[in-house]
């Protein structure tokens, strides 16, 4: 699978706008990047993914670099709930094994 | 709420004992996965059902055992349960599967002693 990297740890204050990067360089032509975040105490839960284009939704923001080495999960206005650790994924289509690889996430921290 | 159900929410037991753990995944889902997250090996993929077969296999253990049945609910089995299988257990569904969100249950903490 290819491999993802994100920073360990990252602060920012409520109500301002977080970036949250994540590296792939290994990324293939056809793997979709999501990302899925885990809140304390709970399972995780789907944010948002894409292939090539940028995409919004209601919770989230996902930009993609032009060569797709890279991508940022962007949070405009980030609330107290919005603490948890962000999970970058890659996913190959019709690979068989549908079960996601989970890697050590980003821990994102806000500050009221 | 992700429609996932799981239970027990938590479970101690002793080493060589066995347990099972339940899933009820969201309605009209076929795709059942677990997932066991530990604070050495973070979360990690063990098994995935669909519409009741075996589809695919991460890093479950032979002492480990899944099902799931007509009703699609799903089973976990673990069994002659060491120390270091203290975990939480995380079940999710999907539609079917492939590229499908993945909707998460809230989970089954795990204490072996």
């Amino acid at each position: 699978d290819a491999k993802t990297t994100q920073p360990n740890s990252m602060e920012s204050n409520e109500e301002e706008p977080v970036h949250l990067p994540c590296n792939h360089s290994t990324i293939s032509g056809t793997d979709y990047i999501h990302w899925y975040r885990q809140l304390p105490s709970q399972g995780p839960e789907y944010v948002i993914h894409g292939l090539t284009s940028n995409v919004n939704n209601r919770m989230a923001s996902l930009a993609i670099a032009e060569d797709r080495k890279s991508s940022t999960l962007i949070l405009h206005r980030a609330t107290l709930r919005d603490a948890a650790v962000y999970y970058c994924i890659l996913r190959a289509p019709g690979g068989g094994a549908d079960g996601l690889t989970f890697g050590k996430g980003t821990h994102l921290i806000i500050q009221p | 709420d992700s429609g996932v159900t799981q239970t027990p929410k938590h479970l101690i037991t002793a080493t060589g004992q066995r347990v099972t753990l339940r899933c009820s995944p969201r309605s009209g889902d076929l795709s059942v996965y677990w997932y066991q997250q530990s604070l050495d090996q973070g979360l990690q993929f063990l098994i995935q059902y669909y519409n009741g077969e075996e589809r695919a296999k991460g890093n479950i253990l032979e002492r480990f055992s899944a099902q799931q049945f007509p009703d699609l609910h799903s089973e976990l089995n673990l069994s002659s349960l060491e120390l270091g299988d203290s975990a939480l257990y995380f079940c999710a569904s999907s539609v079917a599967g492939g590229l499908d969100i993945q909707y998460f249950g809230a989970g089954t903490r795990l204490s072996v002693l």
